[in-house]
């Protein structure tokens, strides 16, 4: 049974538009939410986080929001560089426990 | 965050020998966490790496088949024993202090012939 769900393998977006990676988590108990990059043959590289008591959390280009009613989460990237293509991971913790989806394949097409 | 080294980066093992992986950190860490990544899949949690103590295995891994040391704050590793070519995988270390955040090693890429 998969706690956390990244029901998209892939998305394409064009640069300079916005990026949009969803995630779904079902353990009420996870109480702080974490996005990864990955690229080939490097290790994943944590991005940004969120605590259940907040709503959205910004850095740079890149802002998670959190809707703890629908246990979903989401990550923004504005604007989308050819860089940013990588595998991107959601994360879910509670206490010392850390789940990660199955990632989303982001392409940004120049 | 702290820099977080493995050795080796990159390995082909033959069918039924170990390999040690080493993770090194250059400060003292509370948490350490090695991962697997199999090909096309997610990141799986193997163990907790405990001080000084054995290691706490997850579901589906025992120590047998993976056995964990870690002698102190800075330094883990994680054996892979009697592989096949299921083992072949990406090894990762990970560590945190806080229990918020984990960060990640560059990963140990297995591949088993």
């Amino acid at each position: 049974d998969q706690q956390v769900k990244q029901n998209s393998p892939s998305l394409s977006v064009q640069e300079g538009r916005i990026s949009i990676l969803n995630c779904d988590y079902t353990n009420s108990m996870f109480d702080y939410f974490l996005w990864y990059k990955k690229y080939p043959a490097e290790g994943p590289t944590f991005l940004i986080s969120i605590s259940s008591i907040k709503d959205k959390n910004e850095d740079g280009r890149f802002t998670v929001f959190l809707n703890k009613s629908a246990k979903h989460l989401s990550l923004h990237i504005v604007p989308s560089q050819p860089g940013d293509s990588a595998v991107y991971f959601c994360a879910a913790s509670g206490g010392q426990n850390f789940v990660f989806g199955p990632g989303t394949r982001l392409s940004v097409l120049p | 965050s702290a820099v977080i080294s493995q050795k080796p980066s990159r390995d082909i093992c033959q069918r039924g020998t170990s390999l040690t992986i080493q993770c090194q950190v250059d400060s003292q860490v509370t948490m350490m966490f090695w991962y697997r990544q199999q090909p096309g899949q997610s990141l799986t949690l193997i163990a907790t790496a405990n001080q000084g103590s054995e290691a706490t295995y997850e579901s589906g891994f025992v120590i047998d088949k993976f056995p964990i040391s870690r002698p102190n704050l800075t330094f883990s590793t994680l054996t892979v024993s009697n592989m096949s070519p299921e083992d072949s995988s990406i090894y990762l270390c990970s560590v945190g202090w806080t229990g918020n955040t984990i960060y990640f090693g560059e990963g140990s890429w297995l591949t088993v012939v």
